[in-house]
């Protein structure tokens, strides 16, 4: 299943598929983003970062890809777990790289 | 620390009390900040600490919201006379880095809840 981000806050998949939650970004001087996971009643966790040099990113399961001509970001799972159920954000440092700016995130269910 | 830390977990105040809400970052990042996080929304930035400097409050929704950090270690973030709309979600996070320039780490949040 594919999620456009905020157009689209709930992303249904099987358990076993792969899912992709996008994310599009409005600074173009941003150089780094990161993917966190809120699972309900906890904190954000962090899942994965890139930084701007970089198009493509790996970790467990998880791939984070970065667009910098059209100001995109994608994290893909690969074969989902119920576990993987939970809300997913991605953060932009503002222009004054500050702080981080949040998206009201992806809400991803993993159907068994 | 293993990670961030935040008390109490849970909070419930009635209408025109203070409270106040702890964050223990890991130990040794420079950086703090606190968020509000509404139901089913994303966390909105209040403010941000640079060891006991706080460099951003620009989030804070009124004056009634003061944070505080003063050794540069622990924080905590003040709310007087609290009203129904301040009930949240309060995140802290902290990074070794200065501003977003590194990754953040989050506690489990304060859930405020105001009668």
């Amino acid at each position: 299943g594919e999620s456009v981000g905020l157009h689209l806050p709930t992303l249904s998949v099987q358990e076993g598929d792969n899912s992709i939650i996008n994310c599009a970004y409005s600074n173009s001087a941003s150089d780094y983003f990161i993917w966190y996971k809120q699972e309900s009643g906890k904190g954000p966790q962090f899942i994965i970062d890139i930084r701007s040099n970089m198009d493509k990113r790996q970790g467990q399961r998880v791939t984070v890809l970065l667009n910098k001509t059209v100001k995109h970001l994608s994290l893909q799972i690969a074969a989902t777990q119920p576990g993987d159920s939970a809300v997913y954000f991605c953060a932009e440092p503002t222009p004054n790289f500050n702080k981080f700016y949040f998206g009201s995130g992806t809400k991803l269910n993993v159907k068994p | 620390g293993a990670g961030v830390s935040q008390s109490p977990r849970y909070k419930v105040a009635k209408r025109g009390q203070d409270v106040a809400l702890r964050c223990d970052p890991i130990s040794g990042h420079v950086s703090l900040f606190w968020y509000q996080q509404a139901l089913g929304q994303g966390p909105e930035f209040l403010t941000y600490f640079q060891n006991e400097a706080q460099l951003d409050k620009s989030g804070l929704p009124s004056d009634r919201f003061f944070a505080e950090r003063p050794e540069g270690s622990v924080s905590t973030l003040k709310i007087q006379r609290t009203q129904q709309e301040d009930s949240a979600v309060y995140l802290c996070a902290s990074s070794r880095g200065q501003g977003a320039t590194d990754t953040q780490y989050f506690g489990p949040g304060t859930r405020l809840t105001v009668l």
